[in-house]
């Protein structure tokens, strides 16, 4: 079945970088997301990946995919609270329309 | 331009009834899809609509329908209330079908049933 899992909960201190992980299950996932969701908010779009790269940099956010291990990460530099948020994963699967999101990871910024 | 438009912001239902939930897509976007998130199953899809054609659905009750117009603009519609249907319900655009570009959220409409 189509399961994408996450670590629940994740703490860096402001300055230092943070890497958030996740699993996904469908081989034939084409696009893969990030998305950031604020307390009250809805779902911000952050960076995403086509599902032939390795690596995806925008500026602060690095996000590597390994496509045998269906291993996604997205590490933030200077990580800074504003960036205290949940963080989402999605794979877009092959011809199926729809977003399979992870359980989501939340980051908690200490300064 | 516009984000992802979706009203109401907040909702508060009896069981029992039906709610109609409403979305406008960003300019030019022709798919429009509809998530439900709740704390114990997280965000689900329910369904997406390109060209007023519903071209994949979830796995949720006959309850939850929806519909898109020429416009692209999207409703969805929960009859029969139930109190597990309390939820943030979150639409998302896209301009191509493909995912390419990504899905552009909004704000959601959190309903709460009573």
């Amino acid at each position: 079945g189509e399961d994408v899992e996450q670590s629940l909960f994740l703490s860096v201190r402001e300055g230092d970088s943070s890497v958030i992980n996740c699993t996904y299950t469908d081989s034939s996932s084409t696009y893969l997301y990030w998305y950031k969701q604020e307390p009250g908010a809805g779902l911000q779009l952050l960076t995403y990946i086509f599902s032939n790269m390795d690596m995806k940099q925008d500026q602060r956010l690095t996000v590597l995919l390994n496509k045998k291990d269906k291993h996604l990460s997205l590490r933030i530099a200077d990580t800074q609270t504003g960036d205290s948020a949940i963080y989402f994963c999605a794979e877009l699967t092959g011809t199926a329309s729809k977003l399979t999101f992870g359980t989501g990871t939340r980051l908690q910024v200490t300064l | 331009k516009a984000g992802v438009t979706q009203t109401p912001r907040y909702l508060i239902k009896t069981r029992g009834q039906q709610v109609t939930l409403s979305c406008s897509p960003i300019s030019g976007h022709r798919s429009v899809s509809w998530y439900q998130q709740t704390p114990g199953q997280g965000l689900q899809f329910l369904f997406e609509y390109f060209s007023e054609t519903q071209r994949n659905k979830g796995n949720f009750p006959g309850r939850f329908s929806g519909r898109q117009f020429s416009n692209s603009r999207s409703e969805m519609n929960v009859s029969t209330l139930e109190l597990g249907d309390s939820a943030l319900y979150l639409c998302a655009s896209s301009l191509e079908v493909t995912g390419r570009g990504g899905y552009t959220f909004g704000s959601g409409t959190r309903l709460t049933v009573v």
